[in-house]
């Protein structure tokens, strides 16, 4: 089994340009979600699903839209890309919210 | 306000010292602790859950422990492929996601 699949690894966006980080999973897992990651800083979630068709708002969900049209994927817009959202972002899948995440290996996100 | 304080902040051990990680936590309705290992440009691996007060999980050389206040990770006899990044996050009753500690980074020294 691949896992959660994350891509692209690495990513230099200009201010106010748009893009789509990709997150695929083939576990079947129902709950999926977004985090961000900043140096002296927790893991903070962005965004969640907890099912297709089913998303709702994080911690930090400012600047990023999500969707989830299949169980499969599930994929992070960023609209207009902004410094602050210089990070790296985690994906990670699990059969249940309040149980052990898999986690991508990451993406890492500078806006210049 | 409910928090997650993991402490040290940085660790550095000789090989073969055994020694704890400590997850202090303050949330209400605590229904599980999650500790995670993370090395240098990867993901969190998931490493155990714990779910109520006096109860133990082992893999290896870690051992968690849980308090109703603050988990214990201890490694005992750490090897060098133990240095990692280690994170505490814990699942509230009405939460939707865990909340993670800004980690304990473990170095262990040949």
């Amino acid at each position: 089994n691949a896992g959660v699949t994350q891509t692209p690894k690495f990513q230099v966006l200009k201010t106010g340009q748009s893009m789509t980080l990709q997150c695929a999973q083939d576990m079947n897992h129902e709950y999926m979600s977004w985090y961000r990651q900043d140096p002296g800083m927790g893991l903070r979630l962005i965004h969640y699903s907890v099912g297709a068709g089913i998303t709702d708002q994080g911690e930090v969900p400012n600047g990023y839209n999500v969707s989830r049209s299949t169980t499969e994927d599930f994929p992070l817009r960023l609209l207009s890309a902004a410094p602050s959202q210089t990070s790296v972002y985690f994906c990670a899948s699990s059969y249940a919210r309040d149980k052990g995440y898999t986690f991508g290996s990451g993406t890492r996100l500078t806006v210049v | 306000e409910d928090q997650v304080t993991q402490s040290p902040e940085a660790l550095r051990l000789q090989e073969g010292e055994s020694s704890s990680l400590n997850c202090s936590y303050t949330v209400s309705g605590l229904r599980g602790l999650f500790w995670y290992r993370q090395d240098p440009g990867k993901g969190p691996e998931f490493l155990f859950t714990l779910y109520s007060a006096g109860e133990e999980k082992e893999k290896e050389r870690l051992k968690a422990t849980l308090t109703k206040k603050e988990s214990f990770l201890h490694i005992t006899a750490p090897k060098p492929e133990d240095s990692a990044t280690y994170l505490c996050a814990v699942f509230q009753t009405g939460a939707n996601n865990l909340f993670f500690g800004t980690g304990t980074r473990l170095t262990v020294i040949p």
